[in-house]
């Protein structure tokens, strides 16, 4: 089975530094979708990234950027100049097929400071 | 595009009582919608996968006799939690996946939050 390993409970970083959010994976597919979720205070989920397996590229998005490395399994986020808009709880999730269940990590809140 | 709405966003209810949650895909038809429950400072737990005019598939633990849920057309599904107590008190979400879609990504209910007293 699928799984998704988050290793940071919780970071704090100062305004407009960078800081990566670790995330592991385990599954014995070749295709694949990794996601990083937001989840502010709101409770709103928010896509952040995504990622197709089958590309090598590592996705970017603004401020945000992802380190894919597939063959050990690791997608990290990396979030560069951080705002206080940043805080959040982030999800990194797992997505096999467009109607299969999404396995999500347990996340990692972060807490941008002044 | 691809906007989900959920309703109610707030709701009190009385133990014993059972209450009706409704997810909409608002722009879009989701031929699969997907429940979560999300307690606090945790990650989100999947219940049930629904799928438009068959029966949902609920997830090892889940009741599905509490916790009923509906898909009855392309853009609603509906999950009832009946005789409700207060450990169902929880934040529940649902998503839902758009055939259309370029990418694979499931679309996302603002929540609600469900209060039993």
């Amino acid at each position: 089975a699928q799984t998704v390993t988050q290793s940071q409970p919780e970071m704090s970083v100062q305004e407009a530094e960078t800081v990566t959010l670790s995330c592991t994976y385990d599954t014995s597919e070749n295709n694949y979708y990794l996601f990083w979720y937001k989840q502010p205070p709101s409770r709103q989920m928010i896509l952040v990234i995504r990622q197709e397996a089958y590309k090598q590229q590592n996705a970017t998005e603004n401020r945000f950027s992802v380190n894919f490395q597939k063959a050990a399994k690791s997608f990290s986020l990396k979030i560069s100049d951080s705002q206080l808009g940043d805080t959040a709880m982030y999800f990194c999730a797992y997505l096999m097929n467009r109607d299969d269940k999404i396995i999500f990590g347990k996340g990692t809140r972060l807490h941008i400071l002044p | 595009g691809a906007v989900v709405s959920q309703h109610p966003s707030r709701v009190i209810c009385k133990s014993g009582t059972s209450v009706k949650i409704e997810c909409r895909s608002l722009d879009f038809q989701a031929t699969t919608m997907f429940w979560y429950r999300q307690f606090p400072k945790q990650s989100l737990m999947l219940m049930a996968t629904s799928n438009e005019g068959s029966k949902a598939t609920y997830e090892q633990g889940v009741e599905k006799d509490k916790f009923l849920i509906n898909h009855a057309s392309l853009t609603l599904s509906t999950l009832t939690v009946t005789s409700a107590h207060p450990e169902d008190s929880s934040f529940y979400i649902c998503s839902a996946s758009a055939p259309g879609s370029t990418f694979y990504e499931q679309y996302f209910g603002p929540g609600t939050r469900l209060t039993v007293t």
